[in-house]
């Protein structure tokens, strides 16, 4: 079956423009959470969303948000970039409970803020 | 949530076993473990879970101890394809309000020919 995917892989924006990343869960994996990976701070925890609704939040600046559609694909929104917004972005999907096969990472979105 | 510690880095050689041990002191009681493996530029992917005792797959064996303050992630006769960072993740899969899996830094294994 098809995995997580992200789309695009590779972004390119200026300072204070804004972003939209977009992730298609596996199917019949209503959870997605979303990651950001940096050399300096590595993988962080950004948001999950079940059904449609945020269910837990990470320690991110109110410049990102997301939010997740009734066939369970997610969008991550950043606005007014920052230098230190570039990084890996990535989505994972899950059942209900991810006990025994755990989460299901997609590629990523490298994103490079210029 | 349970801090974990980690090696930082690890060498193998092909064709050797590789155990990378986890401590995770302050484990709760329905905390389950879970490793990671991530290539560059790849997200994290799931090898196994587990909560006591051994647990074993077709790729991984995961070994924790009567009071699971450690674990151990054996990876039997590794290949060059298993260098990569293995993630040692300690939480609870079914608390929906605390779902955030907590990376730590890794353990980098680099397997020599």
């Amino acid at each position: 079956k098809a995995g997580v995917t992200q789309t695009p892989r590779y972004l390119i924006k200026t300072r204070g423009q804004q972003v939209t990343l977009s992730c298609s869960p596996i199917s019949g994996h209503r959870s997605v959470s979303w990651y950001q990976q940096t050399p300096g701070q590595g993988l962080q925890f950004l948001f999950e969303y079940f059904s449609e609704t945020q269910r837990n939040k990470g320690n991110f600046p109110g410049r990102f948000s997301g939010r997740q559609f009734s066939n369970s694909r997610s969008e991550m929104n950043v606005s007014t970039l920052e230098l230190g917004d570039s990084a890996l972005y990535l989505c994972a999907s899950s059942l209900e409970s991810p006990r025994q096969h755990g989460y299901t990472f997609g590629s990523g979105t490298r994103l490079t803020v210029v | 949530l349970a801090k974990t510690t980690q090696p930082i880095s690890m060498d193998s050689y092909e064709g050797q076993e590789v155990n990378i041990t986890c401590s995770h002191n302050n484990i709760a009681t329905n905390d389950y473990i879970t490793w990671y493996q991530q290539f560059p530029s790849q997200g994290p992917r799931f090898i196994i879970q587990g909560y006591k005792t051994k647990v074993k797959n077709e790729v991984a064996s995961l070994f924790i101890p009567a009071d699971r303050k450690s674990s151990t992630l054996s990876l039997p006769r590794v290949s060059l394809s298993d260098t990569a960072v293995y993630y040692c993740l300690v939480g609870d899969p079914m608390d929906t309000g605390r779902r955030a899996l907590t990376f730590g830094s890794g353990t980098r294994l680099q397997v020599q020919p």
